[in-house]
């Protein structure tokens, strides 16, 4: 599975659009593109997945770029619960079926 | 979705000793995983655990070391055998659902501090 590449950290103002980005440049066309988000003390939460058009869901929207070399997690009016680490992975649908690879994630901090 | 429950939450353990993990699932599900998150850092796949087979090890990770069980489709347990402290670390629970590109349900984890 190919590599994501993600800010250590963002802020953000509570009831503002949060937008955290996700560069994976060697992307491929199998490749789709799963974000998930660990809350402090608990284990990951699935938020979305999409492969090329934009996805959304009641937790959040999926921007994906034309050549999908990058997309944005976006969350629409950021509360003080979702203050977490948010990780960006790439799973091939044709690969390893469990292995979802964790990178560092963003850590998103959540101002009231 | 699917509910997932860990048994211990936490624990204390000597060296040398082994810990079982249990994890219980609300529905049946082929496919859980085991992860193991040390501290300040990302999750890291141990193996794979289906039900009806072997489980599969990652790199780094052994059967000795890290002994599976699968007895049913909403049960397995993970051993962490002759502990040392640094294996002190979360471990996690997950199973996949749906087809195909699928999403995993992670259980709340079991915080290990071998001393």
């Amino acid at each position: 599975d190919a590599k994501t590449t993600q800010p250590n950290s963002m802020e953000s103002n509570e009831e503002e659009p949060v937008h955290l980005p996700c560069n994976h440049s060697t992307i491929s066309g199998t490749d789709y593109i799963h974000w998930y988000r660990q809350l402090p003390s608990q284990g990951p939460e699935y938020v979305i997945h999409g492969l090329t058009s934009n996805v959304n869901n009641r937790m959040a929207s999926l921007a994906i770029a034309e050549d999908r070399k990058s997309s944005t997690l976006i969350l629409h009016r950021a509360t003080l619960r979702d203050a977490a680490v948010y990780y960006c992975i790439l799973r091939s649908k044709g690969g390893s079926q469990g292995n979802l690879i964790f990178g560092k994630g963003t850590k998103l901090s959540v101002k009231p | 979705s699917a509910v997932i429950s860990q048994k211990p939450s936490r624990d204390i353990c000597q060296r040398g000793t082994s810990l079982t993990i249990q994890c219980q699932v609300d529905s049946q599900v082929t496919m859980m995983f085991w992860y193991r998150q040390q501290p300040g850092q990302s999750l890291t796949l141990i193996a794979t655990a289906n039900q009806g087979s072997e489980a599969t090890y990652e790199s780094g990770f052994v059967i000795d070391k890290f002994p599976i069980s699968r007895p049913n489709l909403t049960f397995s347990t993970l051993t962490v055998s002759n502990m040392s402290p640094e294996d002190s670390s979360i471990y996690l629970c997950s199973v996949g659902l749906g087809a195909g590109v699928y999403e995993q349900y992670f259980g709340p984890g079991t915080r290990l501090t071998v001393t």
